[in-house]
């Protein structure tokens, strides 16, 4: 079965630094893969996605990711830290093998901004 | 990109009662999802429902505590049936279509409380 891993639970960075959340995926094939930001009592908010063609993708709020197969990893990063940016992160991949559509979860990693 | 509205947005209940949920989509979408949020927790898939048929449960859910409906492509609802305190979680509706890599648009939550 299809899992995700999100290294770090919580991350803490100061306002203007490089955010960097980790993201790693278990699959012979290469999933379909997300990235959702959820702010507090908010439903979740799609950043990005990677599907196919170019590694590198851009989302929204200055947000990019970058797909690596040999590394089985999708990390989110933005190069300076708004405080705008604290809420919960989650990784997601649709697994296109199985031809399953509902998305499997990471465990999530919270993002606080310090001023 | 689909907007999804639930109803309620959230709801205190006595353990025992049953709550049914709204998930209202603003375009036809092929696919409808529920996931359950416990606290602190990420997001585990409850079922895949179905237009005309029954829903697909993944494992640990059964229809008899979560029966779904999903009478046309823009409308699905979840009940949680005989709640108990263990049940108190955000429950999210997500759609997708498949022209849309899996990319699933989700909806602002219900969370539940049951005492």
């Amino acid at each position: 079965a299809q899992s995700v891993t999100q290294l770090g639970s919580h991350v803490s960075v100061s306002e203007g630094a490089l955010v960097l959340l980790r993201c790693n995926y278990s699959s012979s094939v290469p999933p379909y893969l997300f990235w959702y930001v959820q702010y507090p009592n908010q439903g979740l908010q799609l950043l990005l996605k990677y599907t196919t063609g170019a590694t590198l993708v851009k989302g929204i709020n200055g947000f990019e990711a970058e797909f690596k197969k040999s590394e089985t990893s999708f990390h989110l990063t933005k190069p300076s830290a708004h405080m705008s940016d604290a809420a919960e992160y989650f990784c997601a991949v649709s697994d296109i093998a199985t031809g399953r559509r509902a998305l499997t979860f990471g465990s999530g990693t919270r993002l606080q901004v310090q001023p | 990109s689909a907007v999804i509205s639930q109803k309620p947005s959230r709801d205190i209940c006595q353990r025992g009662t049953s709550l049914t949920i709204q998930c209202q989509v603003d375009s036809q979408v092929t696919m409808m999802f529920w996931y359950r949020q416990q606290p602190g927790q990420s997001l585990t898939l409850i079922a895949t429902a179905n237009q005309g048929s029954e829903a697909t449960y993944e494992s640990g859910f059964v229809i008899d505590k979560f029966p779904i409906s999903r009478p046309n492509l823009t409308f699905s609802t979840l009940t949680v049936s005989n709640m108990s305190p263990e049940d108190s979680s955000i429950y999210l509706c997500s759609a997708a279509d498949r022209s849309s890599y899996n990319e699933q648009f989700f909806g602002p939550g219900t969370r539940l409380t049951v005492l």
